[in-house]
Order: structure tokens, then C-alpha cells, then sequence
């Protein structure tokens, strides 16, 4: 079965200072899906990358798809109080179900 | 934000004890999902419906059932709950047909089993 991997786990950063979220599969990606999770809330989706070398930005969250590596990872750039929370991503491993992987856990300091 | 709710949003019960969690949406969505989260876990698919009265099994179904008699609608029953089902459980919803990942999800239940 798929299994993602994020890393790191938990990530505390200084206001403003750039930061790098990583999301790799054991299996091919068919499609590499990222959430925001406020705590005690619901997931958000952010974007969906689907093809190799595709990259996507909101904001100041970019985030870039490596086919051949399995790999997507997620930028966030000069970041803010706003953007602490939980980062997932989610792959579509072509059974038409997503694959969690399990949280990065993102403090902003002020 | 789509229209979807939870209830109850917390609950505490006891082992043994039936427990069914609703999940509502009015978006007309076709698809429905129950996930669970636990920590280092991420999450986790329970089942998911792709129509009325059509459930399929998730990765961690055993223990849970599911009905869909509306496509509003969709509930999920621990028939008798454990202390391993205390967890923090959500409902998602898609019409993205073919594409998994476009899911709107709603605000979680807090469940725990003593």
C-alpha cells in the first residue's frame, strides 16, 4: 500500500524567515494534494499538483510536484502568525481514495 | 465555505455503547468520506459512499459501519465502542469525480470512549 512521509514533523520559525515542508511517497503519485488544519478545525485544501515539474502558488505558499522523485514539497515564503497550523498532504495512489501522510506541525513565532 | 456540519461535535461515552456520528452537507456532493485522526497517524479512511446506498470500506474499517439513505446524509456507527475509537473523526465531501484529493471537510467530532 502507499504510504506518505512528511518531514519535518514539527517545524517552529521566526516570523518572516522562509521555511520548506517535504512530501514523499513510496509509490508513484497520481495526483499530490495539500491541506491546512487549523487546530481544533477541519481540514482546508490548498492546491493539487498532478503533473511533474508542475508548481502552483497561493500567497506566499508555493508548492512544487517531482514526479520522478515521488516527491512534492511545500514553500512557504517570509511566513506569518497566520500560517501556523498543520500541513498535510494527500495522495491520490489512482484508486480514486486519498492517502494521508501524517502532519507537519508548523509554530510561527512573532 | 461548503455547507457541511458534523454532530454531535463532542462525545464522551462509554466502552461498549453504540455510538453513530452525522455527517450533513448541502452541496449535493455525490462523494462522502469518514476519516479518523490520531496523532503521528495524520488521517485515516474509515468508508466513503459514491452515491446513495452505495459504502465502500476504507484502510481501518473494522469496527465501524456506515449508511447513506440520502445523499445529504451520512452516518457512521461504532456498534459498540472501544477505547482504541477514541479519536477526533471527519466527514469530507466531493463532486470531484476521478480527482480524490478536492474534498471539503467539516469541522470534526471529538469522540472519546472510557
Amino acid at each position: 500500500s502507499q504510504e506518505l512521509e512528511q518531514s519535518p514533523q514539527s517545524l517552529i520559525v521566526q516570523e518572516g524567515k522562509n521555511l520548506t515542508i517535504n512530501c514523499t511517497s513510496s509509490k508513484t503519485l497520481y495526483g499530490l494534494y495539500w491541506y491546512k488544519q487549523k487546530y481544533g478545525e477541519g481540514l482546508i485544501f490548498l492546491m493539487m499538483l498532478q503533473k511533474g515539474g508542475e508548481e502552483k502558488s497561493h500567497e506566499k505558499i508555493t508548492a512544487k510536484l517531482d514526479e520522478k522523485k515521488q516527491q512534492s514539497s511545500l514553500h512557504i515564503t517570509a511566513s506569518q502568525p497566520s500560517h501556523a497550523g498543520i500541513y498535510l498532504c494527500g495522495a491520490d495512489g489512482n484508486t480514486g481514495k486519498l492517502i494521508f501522510g501524517q502532519g507537519t506541525t508548523l509554530q510561527v513565532k512573532p | 465555505d461548503a455547507g457541511i456540519t458534523q454532530s454531535p461535535r463532542h462525545k464522551v461515552t462509554e466502552t461498549g455503547t453504540p455510538v453513530t456520528l452525522r455527517c450533513h452537507q448541502t452541496e449535493n456532493h455525490r462523494y462522502m468520506y469518514w476519516y479518523r485522526q490520531d496523532p503521528g497517524h495524520g488521517l485515516r479512511l474509515i468508508h466513503y459512499s459514491y452515491g446513495v446506498k452505495d459504502t465502500d470500506k476504507g484502510e481501518v474499517s473494522d469496527g465501524y459501519s456506515v449508511s447513506r439513505s440520502k445523499t445529504e446524509d451520512f452516518l457512521l456507527t461504532l456498534e459498540s465502542a472501544t477505547s482504541s475509537q477514541t479519536s477526533v473523526y471527519f466527514c469530507a465531501i466531493s463532486d470531484a469525480s476521478g480527482r480524490a484529493g478536492e474534498q471539503f471537510f467539516g469541522p470534526g467530532t471529538r469522540l472519546t470512549v472510557l
